[in-house]
C-alpha cells in the first residue's frame, strides 16, 4: 500500500541550526502538507502547498519556515534557525484532491521528531 | 485561525462500553467533517468522515452525528475494544478549504 515516507525519524540539532525535513508523498497526490505535534497533543497545521506553491501557512509558518519541492518527489521543510519552542513532531501529510472534495483524504507520514537543544 | 474545540480530553471506558468525543467548530464555507485516529508513534489517519447532506453517518462501530445549527459534531464508538485505544482528533476545513485543522485530541483508553 502506498505511502508517506519521512526522513529523518529523528533529528536532534542545537539552538540556531538549519533543520531540512525530507517527505516523500504518495505518487499521485498532489497536495501536501506540513502539522506538527507537541508532545503529542494537539496537531497543528504549519502550510499546505499545491502546484508548486504554498496554499496557505497558519501564523505559526513564520519567516524562518520554507517548503519546497525540489524535484518532483521530495517535499521539503527547511527551518533556518530553530528555536526550542521548534521541538515536536513534524508529520507531512498528502491528498489527491483538496480535503473537502471526495477524494481529499490526508495521508500523513510517521512524523520526524525534532529536538532542539 | 479556524478554530476547533474538542471534548474531553480524555476518556477512560470500559470494554463494551460506548465512547463520545465531541467537537465544535466555528464558522466553515465547507460542510466536510472528519474524525482520525491516532496511535502511539504513527502519524493520523482517517477514520471516518462526513459530508453533511445528512445528520448522522455509520461505519461498523464507529458513527458521526451532526448538529449543523449548534454546530457541532461528535463521534461514537459503540462496543468499545482495547483496540480502539488510541488518540483521536476532529478536524475541520480551514476557511480557503486548503487545508484541516485539528481539535487536540482526546486520548481513549479502553479497559479490559
Amino acid at each position: 500500500e502506498p505511502e508517506v515516507t519521512q526522513t529523518p525519524s529523528h533529528q536532534v540539532t542545537q539552538m540556531g541550526q538549519e533543520v531540512i525535513l525530507r517527505c516523500v508523498p504518495i505518487s499521485n497526490h498532489l497536495y501536501f502538507y506540513w502539522y506538527r505535534q507537541i508532545l503529542g497533543q494537539k496537531v497543528e497545521f504549519l502550510v499546505s502547498f499545491y502546484n508548486n506553491e504554498i496554499s496557505e501557512k497558519s501564523e505559526i509558518f513564520d519567516d524562518q519556515f520554507s517548503v519546497e519541492r525540489p524535484d518532483g518527489s521530495n517535499f521539503t521543510l527547511k527551518i533556518r534557525s530553530t528555536k526550542l519552542e521548534d521541538s515536536a513532531m513534524y508529520f507531512c501529510a498528502s491528498s489527491v484532491e483538496t480535503p473537502v472534495n471526495g477524494a481529499g483524504e490526508l495521508f500523513f507520514g510517521e512524523g520526524s521528531r525534532l529536538t532542539v537543544l | 485561525q479556524q478554530q476547533v474545540k474538542q471534548s474531553p480530553q480524555s476518556l477512560i471506558v470500559q470494554k463494551g462500553g460506548i465512547s463520545i468525543i465531541n467537537c465544535a467548530y466555528e464558522n466553515t464555507a465547507f460542510d466536510y467533517f472528519p474524525w482520525y485516529q491516532q496511535f502511539p508513534g504513527k502519524g493520523p489517519a482517517l477514520l471516518i468522515a462526513i459530508r453533511p447532506d445528512v445528520s448522522e453517518k455509520k461505519e461498523g462501530r464507529f458513527t458521526i452525528s451532526f448538529n449543523k445549527s449548534a454546530k457541532q459534531f461528535s463521534l461514537h464508538i459503540m462496543d468499545s475494544q482495547p483496540g480502539d485505544s488510541a488518540t483521536y482528533f476532529c478536524a475541520a476545513p480551514n476557511q480557503a478549504g486548503t487545508a484541516l485543522i485539528f481539535g487536540k485530541g482526546t486520548t481513549l483508553s479502553v479497559s479490559s
